[in-house]
């Protein structure tokens, strides 16, 4: 099945800084790659999505960049706020057959320092 | 904006014991997941279903779960015999459909499952 490796575990920045977020996944079969945003105690939202079909796509202070070659893909967020601090989960599935629900990375804890 | 929902918000019940989880997806969606997340680490996939059937189950939704849509707008996860280590936030998520470009899994608020 699929396995996605999420680094780091813990990013600390100054605000304003920008944050990298990567992920591997080993299923050549996924083709949808979303990124969800948690905090504390709160439920999983979605900030941004990318199809294999796209290297990078943004929005806002939001990037997400897609190497199908590699399996890897990178969460991008510019002029970082205190407000963006939270855990932020990779995922993988496929669109088309097989594994249709989302596999999950370990997640990072992103602290944004005022 | 809709929302999926969740029934309770908190459960705590005795090791053994069955519990019902309640989840009112997105009324227009069609597939339906059930997650869980241990506290303090990834959020792990459970089971689908979509057309009135399970369509994927991982290895932690054994024999004690079970999942059902009584009607038309509920989804629930059975535990039969909880266990402690079931002890988790358990998330109910819906998707319109894989094949619209705008759709996305959309999560409830959670169901956090103590078992003592």
């Amino acid at each position: 099945g699929e396995n996605v490796e999420q680094h780091p575990s813990t990013l600390s920045v100054q605000e304003g800084d920008s944050a990298v977020i990567k992920c591997t996944y080993s299923d050549s079969a996924s083709n949808y790659f979303p990124w969800y945003k948690q905090e504390l105690g709160k439920r999983p939202q979605l900030i941004i999505d990318i199809r294999s079909n796209v290297g990078e796509k943004k929005d806002q202070r939001i990037a997400v960049t897609l190497n199908k070659t590699a399996k890897h893909f990178s969460l991008h967020i510019t002029e970082t706020q205190p407000e963006d601090s939270a855990v932020y989960f990779c995922a993988a599935a496929s669109m088309d057959t097989g594994r249709r629900a989302l596999t999950f990375g370990s997640g990072t804890r992103l602290q944004v320092q005022p | 904006e809709p929302e999926v929902t969740q029934t309770p918000s908190h459960q705590v019940t005795q090791m053994g014991q069955e519990v019902i989880l309640r989840c009112v997806p997105i009324s227009n969606h069609l597939y339906f997941y059930w997650y869980r997340q241990i506290l303090g680490q990834k959020v792990e996939f459970l089971v689908s279903f979509y057309n009135n059937e399970i369509s994927e189950k991982s290895e932690i939704f054994d024999d004690q779960f079970s999942v059902e849509r009584p009607d038309g707008s509920n989804f629930t996860l059975k535990i039969r015999s909880t266990k402690l280590e079931d002890s988790a936030m358990y998330f109910c998520a819906s998707l319109r459909s894989w094949f619209d470009r705008g759709s996305e899994q959309y999560f409830g608020p959670g169901t956090r499952l103590t078992v003592t």
